[in-house]
């Protein structure tokens, strides 16, 4: 399968522990985007990667998030000291131009 | 603030009818735009892309573009049962970033 991948596909984890997400995007995309949707909303950016540098990051992303893509391949989107807000689906998307690809997503909850 | 505005629906159509679902844009530098598909618990699909007035056929899916009345819609031809599911228009950010600007989904329930 050459699509986006993402893993792991479910985390639940207790309040004020971390986690980490990582992204495998089509093996020739420059571009990365992390999203996060929660029930009945479109999508809601993150942050961007061109290549390994990180272009853009949501003024909605608190310092708790942080997220990486070395050597301009896979990507990890970390969460420290989650809080039960940040249970939502986390999309990762990648493209070569303007049509985005999303991977399966993570679900991640938070008690 | 650009935005990408839907009908949040549920848009509920009887198997075999025609499924019309519309999306405005704000941002008059838009060129492209995107429908995906999204179920239940998954994640968007991307089904039909569009960049130029005028109608988009593929298969049982049309989008139309109006860039004069900032106006996209797909239509859906001859409805299945497993086109039920959340519709989403999106259009990229005219910046370099092109990040997707979503629109909150139509919900479409196709009757048997």
């Amino acid at each position: 399968d050459t699509g986006v991948s993402q893993n792991p596909r479910h985390k639940i984890t207790k309040r004020g522990q971390n986690v980490t997400f990582r992204c495998d995007p089509i093996s020739e995309h420059n571009r990365l985007y992390w999203y996060r949707q929660t029930l009945g909303q479109g999508p809601e950016f993150l942050t961007y990667f061109q290549n390994e540098a990180q272009l853009e990051k949501s003024r909605l992303l608190s310092d708790r998030f942080s997220a990486e893509r070395p050597k301009g391949s896979f990507s990890t989107l970390e969460i420290q000291r989650t809080e039960q807000g940040d249970s939502a689906m986390y999309l990762c998307a990648s493209s070569l131009e303007v049509q985005a690809f999303f991977g399966q997503g993570t679900r991640l909850t938070v008690v | 603030q650009k935005e990408v505005e839907q009908n949040s629906g549920p848009l509920s159509v009887p198997e075999g009818a025609i499924a019309s679902l519309n999306c405005t844009y704000s941002d008059r530098g838009s060129q492209s735009f995107f429908w995906y598909r999204q179920y239940s618990g998954k994640s968007p699909e991307l089904i039909m892309s569009i960049y130029s007035n005028g109608d988009k056929e593929d298969g049982r899916f049309t989008a139309q573009l109006n860039k004069a009345s900032q106006y996209v819609s797909l239509l859906i031809r001859d409805s299945q049962p497993s086109d039920s599911a959340t519709y989403l228009c999106a259009a990229p950010n005219a910046g370099n970033n092109r990040k997707l600007i979503w629109g909150l989904g139509t919900s479409l329930a196709v009757n048997p």
